[in-house]
């Protein structure tokens, strides 16, 4: 079982906006703003997406956004693309000085 | 350019050991921490444990800890991952990690290796 609490599945129409939730404690995501999102497509490593909770690396697409409230993390997607089908992943700092990561949720783009 | 370069896959049979490993390149090897990250087949990502090169400090997640050692050496910038008794169990696809800002995030992943543990 995971750390953290993540959607199995989730799916939208191109063009549409999904959310994924990320759900953990107040030892991990809700003690600190430390919270990061990963994009893994089958067979390929998987790539940060977000950072600190809503920090874009550079090159990522602005469509990614996130934000937390409380113990909860949220990635949004928006104008989706068949491309953004993949596996995403949340990971948050904790308090035992460690990280751990979500069970992954897999977006299908209809 | 940052760089995580890991070694090949690995086959070997239960109760043998194996250590696998990742060159790095692009960055200063001593002043990030390090680590490794695994996925089972068909699952998620685990967080395994990390090492700071420059001092060799060591963290391990409750759930690796004792069943693996992760090493590096600074002289080569070099990243290790060593099991002293392969289990079937271990059976994985394994990333070497870089993270930034401590321990905060991972902001650089290798190729991966894949282990197979097999009679």
């Amino acid at each position: 079982q995971s750390a953290l609490t993540q959607p199995a599945s989730v799916s939208g129409f191109p063009g549409q906006s999904i959310t994924i939730s990320c759900t953990g404690t107040s030892s991990d995501v809700g003690g600190y703003d430390y919270v990061s999102w990963y994009q893994q497509h089958p067979g390929k490593a998987p790539k940060l997406m977000i950072y600190d909770v809503s920090d874009r690396p550079s090159g990522v697409s602005p469509r990614f956004s996130a934000s937390k409230s409380g113990n909860t993390a949220s990635l949004t997607i928006s104008g989706l693309q068949a491309e953004d089908e993949a596996d995403y992943y949340c990971s948050s700092y904790t308090s035992s000085t460690t990280l751990t990561f979500g069970g992954g949720t897999k977006l299908t783009v209809l | 350019e940052v760089q995580l370069v890991q070694s090949g896959a690995e086959v070997r049979k239960p109760g043998e050991s194996l250590k696998i490993s990742c060159r790095t390149s692009g960055y200063t090897f001593s002043n990030h921490w390090i680590g490794w990250v695994r996925q089972m087949p068909g699952k998620g990502l685990e967080w395994m444990g990390i090492v700071y090169p420059d001092d060799s400090d060591t963290r391990y997640s409750p759930s690796f800890q004792g069943q693996v050692t992760i090493s590096a050496d600074k002289s080569i910038n070099i990243a290790y991952l060593q099991w002293g008794s392969l289990k079937a169990s271990d059976s994985a696809m394994y990333y070497c990690v870089r993270h930034r800002s401590g321990l905060r995030l991972i902001d650089y992943w290798g190729q991966g290796t894949l282990v197979t543990v097999s009679s």
